[in-house]
């Protein structure tokens, strides 16, 4: 099974400021069609995760473009600039190129 | 526009069976599978497994095998998540999601178990 590996825990910002998640998986994301399925989500309190970005890099409709991912492979980062109130909650990495996993989580709060 | 609109909260009791439906609008629901996502109270999301909305199979990861059923009621665009013989354990909010990358989320079902 694939084990993901989501950092940092617990990430205290500034509004304003920049923050960025990483996901490191134990093996290769890489499909056998090419490409690459990890996903980003924000999770924020008593509500669903809702999809910020696809196949690593792909914003969804409607996501800002403070926010922006990258990576290859097994390493992957969520980048957030200009970090504002509503970008606040729980953040999940989620790959399903082997089945589903996900990242234990990353809690976005203010400094 | 495409929602996923889940059954309300439930409150059960240890060895009773619950039932969660997903209903889904906006899309041709065999077009996507449906899959379960479980969150226990402050905790992150684990995956439980999907169902082809195709086919009626389903594939449960290996925490949820034996007493979670996944089916369907593609006459009514519907999944739903069956729990079986509850334990404490079981407390947690359900959630169903669209298709492998899962850009739809229903809004999550608490379950709540207790004597």
């Amino acid at each position: 099974d694939v084990v993901m590996t989501q950092t940092p825990v617990s990430l205290p910002v500034s509004l304003g400021g920049q923050a960025s998640i990483s996901c490191r998986s134990s093996q290769s994301l890489v499909h056998s069609n090419g490409n690459t399925y990890l996903h980003w989500y924000l999770q924020k309190p008593g509500q669903s995760p809702q999809l910020l970005i696809y196949r690593v890099s792909n914003r969804f409709s409607g996501v800002p473009d403070r926010f922006s991912g990258s990576g290859s492979g097994t390493d992957f980062t969520l980048k957030i600039s200009r970090v504002e109130p509503e970008d606040l909650g729980d953040y999940y990495c989620l790959q399903s190129t082997h089945s589903w996993t996900f990242g234990g989580g990353t809690k976005l709060e203010l400094k | 526009q495409i929602q996923l609109v889940q059954s309300g909260p439930e409150l059960k009791k240890p060895g009773e069976s619950v039932k969660i439906s997903c209903k889904a609008s906006g899309y041709t629901f065999t077009n996507y599978g449906m899959y379960w996502v479980k969150q226990a109270p402050g905790q992150g999301l684990q995956y439980m497994g999907w169902i082809n909305t195709e086919t009626g199979k389903p594939t449960y990861a290996d925490d949820f095998k034996g007493r979670f059923v996944f089916f369907l009621e593609t006459s009514a665009s519907t999944a739903y998540l069956q729990i079986n013989n509850l334990k404490n354990e079981d407390m947690a909010t359900y959630f169903c999601a669209r298709g492998t990358t899962a850009y739809y989320w229903g809004q999550g079902v608490m379950v709540t178990v207790s004597s």
